[in-house]
């Protein structure tokens, strides 16, 4: 059974500084794609990112960066000089070739920026 | 904004009632996926349709129920109300591949209390 594990429920930074957001999955499939998403107080769920299991090559985009290793089974989000808007919860999310177009979500991290 | 639109925002119901949420997918989308957001939690997969028939579902009991109308538009029903029903509904919408787990793009969300 897929299963995707966001161990840090709630982080606090002050404007500027780097955060990295981690998260660990858990796959029987050798095909998956992994997914990040943020959620800011609106509640709708904005894409951020798509990787398929046969891609491992490091994402960056603007402040986002992504590391995705299949070795440990993680794939994590860092967020260089955070803002502010970068306030939100952020959700990790699985699909597997086998269970159709069906997201399996983790828990959440709650990033909050102080000014 | 990704397009997909929900109604509506909220909504308040009474135990035992029964509620009809709707999603509009994406222009070029064919595929509608409903997940169920409890507060705190990450989204969990109700159930997803394509060509008008479920394409899969979740651990939700049958009085969760849905359609997909021609135009790719969906509802979803829920009978007999309980008080664990209230949540954030989100809708998302996607084409179908075969190739694989196709982005999920997701609506602003419809928030159900129930009393």
């Amino acid at each position: 059974a897929q299963k995707v594990t966001q161990a840090q429920t709630e982080i606090s930074v002050v404007e500027k500084e780097d955060v990295t957001l981690d998260c660990v999955y858990e796959t029987r499939d050798t095909t998956y794609y992994l997914f990040w998403y943020k959620q800011p107080p609106s509640g709708e769920l904005v894409f951020l990112i798509r990787r398929n299991s046969f891609d491992e090559q490091n994402e960056i985009s603007g402040r986002y960066s992504w590391n995705f290793q299949k070795s440990t089974s993680s794939f994590n989000f860092t967020i260089t000089a955070s803002q502010v808007v970068d306030s939100a919860v952020y959700f990790c999310a699985l699909s597997e070739i086998n269970a159709g177009n069906m997201l399996t979500f983790g828990g959440g991290t709650r990033l909050m920026v102080k000014p | 904004e990704t397009g997909v639109t929900q109604s509506p925002t909220h909504l308040i119901k009474t135990r035992g009632q029964q509620v009809t949420l709707r999603c509009s997918s994406q222009s070029g989308h064919n595929t509608v996926s409903w997940y169920q957001q409890a507060l705190g939690q990450g989204p969990q997969f109700i159930f997803q349709y394509y060509r008008e028939e479920e394409n899969g579902r979740g651990n939700f009991p049958p009085r969760f129920s849905g359609l997909q109308f021609p135009n790719y538009s969906s509802e979803l029903n829920v009978n007999a109300l309980e008080l664990d029903d209230s949540a954030l509904y989100l809708c998302a919408s996607s084409s179908h591949s075969l190739a694989g787990a196709d982005t999920q793009y997701f609506g602003p969300g419809t928030r159900l209390t129930v009393l």
